[in-house]
């Protein structure tokens, strides 16, 4: 079993839409969780961070973090073409090495 | 203003060959690390340096060698290139060990080997 679960998608919807990003861990001590946004041909871009459980906004962004589950979510309110891209969820894997997840391919349609 | 940059961006070579990829960051950051991103878009931590000080070396092939000349350099050599080799190679830095987890990357180096 991957440390990191990802679904690679890919995922499509319509602008306007509300988007649901998910990953699944199995590691328990995990602490920080990241999520970066990935445009085709471009590197990883740090959209959220978050510390322990909880939900973090940032304008349309929500990161929501559920320990008890091992499960992080990234969503995406009023959902715009310039949100295509990949998102990559990363979680600390001591060390100081970050852990990242497949990615899922996300494509909103106008 | 590009704040971490790599060269060459496209590396098309022949298997056996060395060759090398640079990056630099202007971000005043202490520590640098490289990535392989594979087909499945699987990111895994290769190498990082703190202040031209190795940190990780993980499981990577010994044809790999990174070299950091100062804190805002950190290249990558690679020798004797194979047919797993290709993939796209990225730099990232953060601003130091204890703020490691948020990094800032590169566009990546898109290599492959024929």
């Amino acid at each position: 079993q991957k440390e990191v679960e990802q679904d690679p998608g890919p995922l499509s919807v319509p602008e306007g839409a509300i988007v649901s990003l998910n990953c699944t861990y199995s590691n328990s001590a995990f602490q920080y969780f990241m999520w970066y946004r990935q445009y085709s041909r471009k590197g990883p871009e740090l959209l959220m961070y978050t510390y322990s459980s909880g939900n973090k906004e940032d304008g349309r962004f929500t990161a929501q973090v559920d320990k008890s589950s091992k499960y992080i979510s990234l969503f995406i309110r009023d959902s715009q073409p310039s949100d295509s891209a990949t998102y990559l969820c990363a979680m600390d894997q001591g060390a100081q090495k970050l852990v990242f997840g497949q990615g899922t391919r996300l494509t909103i349609n106008p | 203003d590009t704040a971490v940059s790599q060269t060459p961006k496209y590396l098309v070579t022949q298997m056996g060959n060395d060759k090398s990829i640079k990056c630099e960051q202007n971000l005043g950051h202490d520590t640098m690390y490289w990535y392989k991103q594979d087909s499945k878009k699987f990111l895994k931590i290769m190498f990082s340096y703190n202040n031209k000080e190795l940190i990780i070396n993980e499981t990577v092939p010994n044809r790999f060698s990174p070299k950091s000349p100062d804190k805002a350099h950190l290249n990558l050599h690679i020798n004797s290139l194979e047919l797993g080799d290709s993939a796209v190679y990225f730099c990232a830095s953060s601003q130091d060990l204890d703020r490691w987890t948020i990094q800032y990357f590169g566009a990546g180096t898109r290599l492959s080997v024929l």
